[in-house]
């Protein structure tokens, strides 16, 4: 069956440090998503991709990086870790992008826990 | 500013009872709103998705109404399981460029 992982699932780290979470999807969608999720406050958007080499910024894109090398994958990239990057991380997926409407169902992958000592 | 906000934040019902969940939102403009649910340590999953044309769409125990008019949505469950038991997102999308608001969520325990 077709499905989205994240690893790892849990990380601990200390500031300052870079950290890489892997997401990997195997529907082949052209569409991927990384949102952090944070008490009080609904999913926010990282970064997304259309595409292989295509990447764009999201509302919360300060401190993070992504790259998509191929459909598969989008890493998650935090170049130095700041205790205010302690979250969850959602990989999400979907199949095709439409400028003028977002119908596409997104599939989320089950989540990393990060915590940024 | 482009917004969802949901009500309440949370709620206890008790195994078998009913309830209605809702979303207000100021996204436009307006292309669709879809209902996650979210079990606790899992991801996001859809139940519904509502258009602006839609006013109602049924996914089993869970139905959800839309107003674009008032722009409101609800989500109504009916005979709770202990199974219901999870965060339920309301979720909303605009035309023209990727613009999805998620709103906080409304945290469901459902008690035996």
């Amino acid at each position: 069956d077709a499905e989205i992982t994240q690893s790892p699932r849990h990380k601990i780290t200390e500031t300052g440090r870079q950290v890489t979470l892997a997401c990997h999807q195997t529907w082949n969608h052209n569409n991927m998503f990384w949102y952090r999720q944070d008490l009080g406050h609904g999913l926010r958007l990282i970064h997304y991709s259309y595409g292989v080499q295509d990447t764009n910024k999201g509302e919360v894109s300060d401190g993070y990086s992504v790259s998509r090398s191929n459909t598969e994958d989008l890493p998650l990239t935090l170049e130095s870790a700041a205790s205010s990057q302690t979250s969850v991380y959602f990989c999400a997926s979907s199949e095709r992008r439409d400028q003028l409407r977002s119908y596409n169902e997104q599939f989320f992958g089950p989540g990393t826990r990060l915590t940024v000592l | 500013k482009n917004q969802v906000e949901q009500s309440p934040q949370s709620l206890i019902i008790l195994e078998g009872k009913n309830c209605t969940l809702q979303c207000n939102y100021t996204v436009s403009p307006f292309s669709n709103l879809r209902w996650y649910k979210q079990d606790t340590g899992r991801g996001p999953v859809s139940l519904t998705i509502m258009t602006f044309s839609e006013n109602t769409k049924s996914n089993g125990r869970y139905t959800a109404t839309l107003d674009a008019d008032t722009k409101q949505s609800s989500l109504h469950i009916t005979a709770s399981q202990l199974s219901d038991s999870a965060s339920y997102i309301c979720v909303v999308s605009g035309t023209g460029g990727f613009k999805t608001i998620f709103g906080a969520g409304t945290r469901l325990f459902v008690k035996a």
